[in-house]
């Protein structure tokens, strides 16, 4: 059983392109963070969010603790988004993440 | 760059030896993290340090250990290696518990 679904696991986009990435838990969460992996492989946190609504330049990440979803949005998306993005959430002490979606972003 | 240095960046190494990674977390960041990237499991949280104590245990097998010492940099063990504990394996620090976390670049280990 996966306490975190992401979706989709792979998206193409072209350059300029408003993007949708999901996330659904099946827990009751105490924070959920986006994380970024460049093709390298090093990870970035993007977001730790509990509720509402962040925004960091072109990207935006939402949550609604009732449904038990989040999104993450990127507006106007360039080739150097291109990258993994990864769903996480805290759940007392423990630390679950999603499977990753592969987003390729084409000039 | 975030901050968190990990040595060695790669390992090679073979089946039932052991092998130690290290971890230094940000300046001032108390909470250390260890995550498992492996390719048929994805990212498993492993064990969080705060302070030198530890704190939560993931999904992190007996066979594994870590501690957090008083300059606050951190270990992980790895021992009695088996094919399936190659992985990427990265630590994370933040100023407290469950904060926003830095990433540190990885331990690629690979064992043969």
């Amino acid at each position: 059983k996966n306490e975190v679904e992401q979706s989709p696991q792979n998206l193409t986009a072209q350059e300029g392109e408003f993007i949708t990435i999901n996330c659904s838990y099946s827990v009751g969460i105490s924070a959920l963070h986006w994380l970024q992996q460049h093709p390298g492989g090093g990870i970035v946190s993007l977001f730790m969010l509990s509720s509402g609504k962040k925004k960091h330049g072109r990207l935006i990440a939402t949550i609604n603790i009732q449904e038990k979803h989040s999104s993450l949005h990127i507006t106007a998306s360039h080739p150097r988004d291109s990258a993994v993005y990864i769903c996480a959430v805290r759940w007392g002490n423990q630390f679950y993440f999603g499977t990753g979606t592969s987003l390729t972003v084409i000039p | 760059d975030s901050g968190v240095t990990q040595t060695p960046k790669h390992l090679i190494t073979a089946t039932g030896q052991r092998v130690t990674l290290r971890c230094s977390p940000r300046s001032g960041d108390l909470s250390v993290y260890w995550y498992q990237q492996s390719l048929d499991q994805g990212l498993q949280f492993l064990i969080h340090y705060y302070n030198g104590e530890e704190r939560a245990k993931g999904n992190i097998l007996e066979r594994f250990s870590a501690q957090q010492f008083p300059d606050l940099h951190s270990e992980l063990n790895l021992s009695s290696l088996e094919l399936g504990d190659s992985a990427l394996y990265f630590c994370a620090s933040s100023v407290a518990g469950w904060k926003t976390q830095y990433f540190g670049p990885g331990t690629r280990l690979l064992v043969l």
